[in-house]
C-alpha cells in the first residue's frame, strides 16, 4: 500500500509570492487532514476533509489560505500572498472513516520557507 | 477547545536508561490517545495508542499509561536504544480531530 505523499519536499518563496502544496492520501481514506509545524512548536491542526466537503476548517490561519479536494483524491493547500509567518514544515495525513480515533498516516511534510 | 500540554520538550538520556513523557489533556470527553515517532528528516508514524477504557498497554520496549481522572498520560521507553532518538508527540482525541502536544525530542547517548 503506497503512504501519504506531498510534494514539494521543500518550498523557498520570496514573501507575498503563491506557494502550491500537493497531498495524495492512501487510496480509500476519506478523510484528509492538513498540519502546520513551527519550529519546536505542536502539529497545528489547519482543516479537515471528509472525502471532497471541509469538515472543519478552524484552524486555517486567514483567508490567504485556501485548500481544495476536488474529486475527494488529491487535495492542494495554496498561500497567497505567502509571509513570513508561514514558514514552517507543512504536513498532510489521511485515515479511514470513524474521526478522531483511527490511526492517522502522515506525509513526508513539505518544508515551506519564506523570506 | 482540547488543550494537550507534553513535557518535557526535550530528554536526554543514556543508552539502556528509560525514558518518560508527559502529557495532560483538558476535555475530560476524549477517549483516543496516540503516540507519534517522527525521526529526523522522516514522517510523523504511530507508535502506539490508547483507548480510555485501559489504563496501560505495552509494545515490547514501549508502554503508554492512562489516567483518565487526572487527565494524564505517559509514554514509556525502557532499554533505550540510539535508534529510538527522535521527536516523540502525543495527541488527544475522539469524536473530533486530534489535538496534538508541542513534541519532545528525545536523544540516547551510545
Amino acid at each position: 500500500e503506497a503512504g501519504v505523499t506531498q510534494f514539494p519536499s521543500h518550498s523557498v518563496i520570496e514573501k507575498g509570492q503563491t506557494v502550491t502544496l500537493r497531498c495524495d492520501p492512501i487510496s480509500g481514506h476519506d478523510n484528509l487532514y492538513w498540519y502546520r509545524r513551527v519550529m519546536g512548536k505542536e502539529i497545528k491542526f489547519l482543516l479537515h476533509f471528509v472525502k471532497e466537503s471541509k469538515q472543519d476548517e478552524s484552524g486555517m490561519p486567514n483567508n490567504r489560505f485556501l485548500a481544495e479536494r476536488t474529486g475527494g483524491t488529491y487535495s492542494t493547500l495554496k498561500v497567497q500572498p505567502a509571509e513570513l509567518e508561514d514558514s514552517g514544515v507543512y504536513f498532510c495525513a489521511s485515515s479511514r472513516p470513524g474521526l478522531g480515533r483511527n490511526e492517522q498516516f502522515f506525509g513526508p511534510g513539505t518544508r515551506l520557507t519564506v523570506l | 477547545g482540547e488543550n494537550v500540554e507534553q513535557h518535557p520538550s526535550t530528554l536526554s538520556v543514556q543508552e539502556g536508561d528509560s525514558a518518560v513523557i508527559k502529557c495532560t489533556y483538558s476535555d475530560s470527553a476524549s477517549n483516543y490517545f496516540p503516540w507519534y515517532k517522527q525521526e529526523l528528516g522522516k514522517r510523523p508514524q504511530l507508535i502506539i495508542d490508547i483507548r480510555s477504557n485501559v489504563g496501560e498497554k505495552k509494545d515490547q520496549r514501549i508502554a503508554v499509561t492512562l489516567n483518565k481522572t487526572a487527565k494524564h498520560f505517559s509514554l514509556h521507553i525502557t532499554e533505550t536504544q540510539p535508534e529510538d532518538s527522535a521527536v516523540y508527540f502525543c495527541a488527544s482525541g475522539g469524536s473530533y480531530i486530534p489535538t496534538f502536544g508541542r513534541g519532545t525530542s528525545l536523544i540516547v547517548h551510545p
